[in-house]
């Protein structure tokens, strides 16, 4: 059974790094996408990036660059890095496997940018 | 980015009676590879969503077969047969045709 399993700082202040990684039990990386989606009452659900287990990855243009998805087969791992955060940042924070996410997804992570 | 506008935004709903949600697009879905890729979630509090329908009708492995799913283009239905006490929570359509980004409709928060 597939499960992800994701970790990360919930608490950040502006300007900071948000990094937040998710690991990968039974089942493999390779020959899928893995995928960040986030959630918030503004915006709903927003894509944010997603990457293939050859390291190629695609990014929400909104994120203006922000964003960096990096995947570590080695540990069955993916994480995300967003830098400069700012209040609209605060969300759920999901992985989740497939470009277009089907069963497997991760438990959530509440991320919270504040002063 | 491909806009997705779901109604109705509340839809009250009484057990055991059919549903439905639309979902329309600003532009056609249709992928030159021949699919459409619009596909419908359902969320619970506190739980990720989970796909339900892909590619406008074919359903998820464990899904009931009350949800189907219809439409083309630009015009998009989710149909529930009959309400069940389990199918209240938000649903949501969302596009993977012409990515990135991803985008997803605003969803419909069921209510029984």
């Amino acid at each position: 059974q597939v499960q992800l399993q994701q970790w990360g700082a919930g608490l950040l202040k502006p300007s900071e790094t948000l990094s937040l990684s998710c690991d990968v039990y039974g089942g493999s990386l390779i020959n899928f996408h893995w995928t960040w989606i986030r959630q918030s009452p503004e915006k709903g659900l927003e894509y944010i990036g997603e990457i293939n287990y050859n390291g190629t990855s695609y990014y929400n243009p909104s994120l203006k660059s922000r964003a960096t998805i990096s995947i570590d087969t080695s540990k069955k791992r993916f994480s995300l890095k967003l830098t400069s955060v700012t209040v609209a940042d605060t969300a759920v924070y999901y992985c989740a496997r497939g470009r277009i996410p089907g069963r497997y997804w991760g438990q959530g992570t509440p991320v919270t940018v504040s002063s | 980015d491909v806009v997705l506008t779901q109604s109705p935004l509340f839809l009250p709903v009484t057990l055991g009676e059919p549903a439905s949600i639309s979902c329309r697009s600003n532009q056609s879905l249709d992928h030159p590879d021949g699919n459409t890729y619009l596909n419908w979630f359902h969320q619970r509090p506190g739980q990720p969503p989970r796909r339900l329908i892909y590619k406008v009708s074919n359903r998820d492995s464990g899904v009931p077969d009350r949800f189907s799913g219809s439409g083309s283009g630009t015009d998009f239905t989710l149909k529930i047969n009959r309400v069940e006490a389990e199918d209240a929570g938000v649903f949501y359509c969302m596009q993977g045709s012409y990515w990135p980004p991803l985008t997803f409709g605003g969803g419909t928060k069921v209510e029984i």
